[in-house]
């Protein structure tokens, strides 16, 4: 069965620091691959997707993942972060012929001043 | 354009009473999709409507949960009578048809559910 797992369920970064969110899934085939992000009181906002091509992938607010399939992980990067960053993350892969998304525990993200 | 927007955004009910949820989708998308994340843990697939007709219910935790899309527009989640287990926030979500694009899900900002 499809499965993801986001092992941190806290971190705690420094405003301009780098960040490293870990994200690792279980699928039989190339998977669909989302980074989702929801902010105090708001929706999940899709921030960004991998279908095919290119491994790293870019999305919305300076952030990226690389699809690594040796490793069966999609590691979600920011070389800086910013106050505003501070939000819930989930990690999600997409199933064939399906179109329900499967989502990890999320991890929490806050920043220190 | 407008998203996906629910309603209401906090529902406080005893147990067994009867919640109404509603979801209206982006419009022109006949992908629909309810989602719910329970106690914390991760968001968990209800089901999922093409246009008016349920396309995967899987997830629907048990009968005491009905999902309707009338028209093929908005949808509503009855939960019917309530148990405390059901306290949760529950998420619709849209998108258009298509083998890509119906993974480019929109989530609506959710309704807290909480069953006391």
């Amino acid at each position: 069965a499809q499965s993801v797992t986001q092992p941190d369920i806290h971190i705690t970064v420094s405003e301009g620091a780098s960040l490293e969110l870990r994200c690792n899934y279980s699928y039989g085939a190339t998977p669909y691959l989302f980074w989702y992000v929801q902010s105090p009181g708001q929706g999940l906002q899709l921030l960004l997707k991998y279908f095919s091509g290119d491994t790293l992938v870019q999305g919305i607010k300076g952030f990226e993942a690389e699809f690594k399939r040796s490793q069966s992980s999609f590691n979600l990067r920011k070389p800086s972060v910013h106050w505003s960053d501070a939000a819930e993350y989930f990690c999600a892969v997409g199933t064939l012929y399906a179109s329900k998304i499967i989502f990890g525990s999320g991890t929490r993200l806050s920043i220190r001043p | 354009e407008a998203g996906v927007t629910q309603f209401p955004s906090h529902s406080v009910i005893e147990k067994g009473q009867t919640v109404t949820l509603r979801c209206d989708p982006i419009s022109g998308h006949d992908n629909l999709y309810w989602y719910r994340r329970v106690m914390g843990k991760e968001i968990k697939f209800l089901l999922h409507f093409v246009k008016e007709s349920k396309q995967d219910e899987s997830g629907m935790p048990n009968n005491r949960f009905l999902a309707e899309r009338t028209g093929g527009t908005y949808s509503t989640l009855k939960v019917q009578p309530a148990e405390l287990e059901d306290s949760g926030v529950y998420f619709c979500a849209s998108s258009r048809r298509g083998e890509i694009s119906s993974y480019e899900q929109y989530f609506g900002p959710g309704t807290r559910l909480t069953v006391t």
